[in-house]
């Protein structure tokens, strides 16, 4: 049972470009959420998604935006890359909230980036 | 305030030891409580789930104080490789279904030596 995978595992970029991170979610599950975990930091929450919507947003600027592909594999992007976006992004999938709303998380490797 | 404090630590204790974590949060909106362990560059895990009755998985207990607001994390017996950070976890999820979301602690960092 594969667990939840994230590509590519390290990134670096510079100031003003754009990244796109790619997740694939549990089998089974069909939620997927993502984070950001700056160096001794929590994991801060960016959105969600279900059904290829985005049902709930973190604190996070419009640079941030995301898919959920049929298949429940997830993408998110982030534009005009700042220094203080360097951080590990997670990536959590999940059964479906609708169905129980306490449903665990899990997470996957997770993608290293650095803006420079 | 942030929704989820903790002591960032570090507990340094030598095998063998007991030692407690502590976690208070603030949306009083939360509906379920973990605590995950994580290694140095690692994901989180999840280590276990919290309940209001105390729940005890070997050498783990947590206890959740729904009126205080607050967690806990005991662990007996301390082994080299329980050394990590312990991050307490609250999800926050719509009543009617929709979405969650957990909203992390920093964190607290725990090293267990010889």
């Amino acid at each position: 049972d594969a667990g939840v995978t994230q590509s590519p595992t390290h990134l670096i970029k510079t100031r003003g470009q754009q990244v796109t991170l790619r997740c694939s979610p549990k089998s089974g599950h069909d939620t997927v959420s993502w984070y950001q975990q700056a160096l001794g930091q929590g994991p801060q929450f960016i959105f969600q998604y279900y059904e290829e919507e985005e049902r709930q947003r973190g604190n996070f600027p419009d640079r941030f935006s995301g898919h959920q592909f049929p298949n429940y594999s997830s993408e998110l992007n982030v534009n005009a890359l700042l220094l203080g976006d360097s951080a590990l992004y997670l990536c959590a999938s999940s059964l479906s909230a609708s169905r129980r709303a306490q449903e665990t998380q899990y997470f996957g490797p997770g993608t290293r980036l650095l803006v420079l | 305030r942030k929704e989820v404090e903790q002591d960032p630590g570090p507990f340094n204790v030598p095998e063998g030891a007991t030692v407690a974590f502590n976690c208070t949060y603030s949306n009083s909106a939360s509906q379920s409580f973990f605590w995950y362990r994580q290694d140095c560059r690692k994901e989180p895990k999840l280590l276990m789930s919290v309940y209001s009755s105390g729940n005890e998985d070997g050498r783990f207990t947590a206890q959740l104080n729904r009126a205080s607001q607050y967690i806990s994390l005991l662990i007996r017996d301390s082994k080299l490789s329980d050394s990590a950070t312990y991050l307490c976890v609250v999800n926050i999820a719509a009543i009617s279904g929709g979405y969650n979301k957990l909203i992390f602690g920093a964190g607290t960092r725990l090293a267990v030596h010889p």
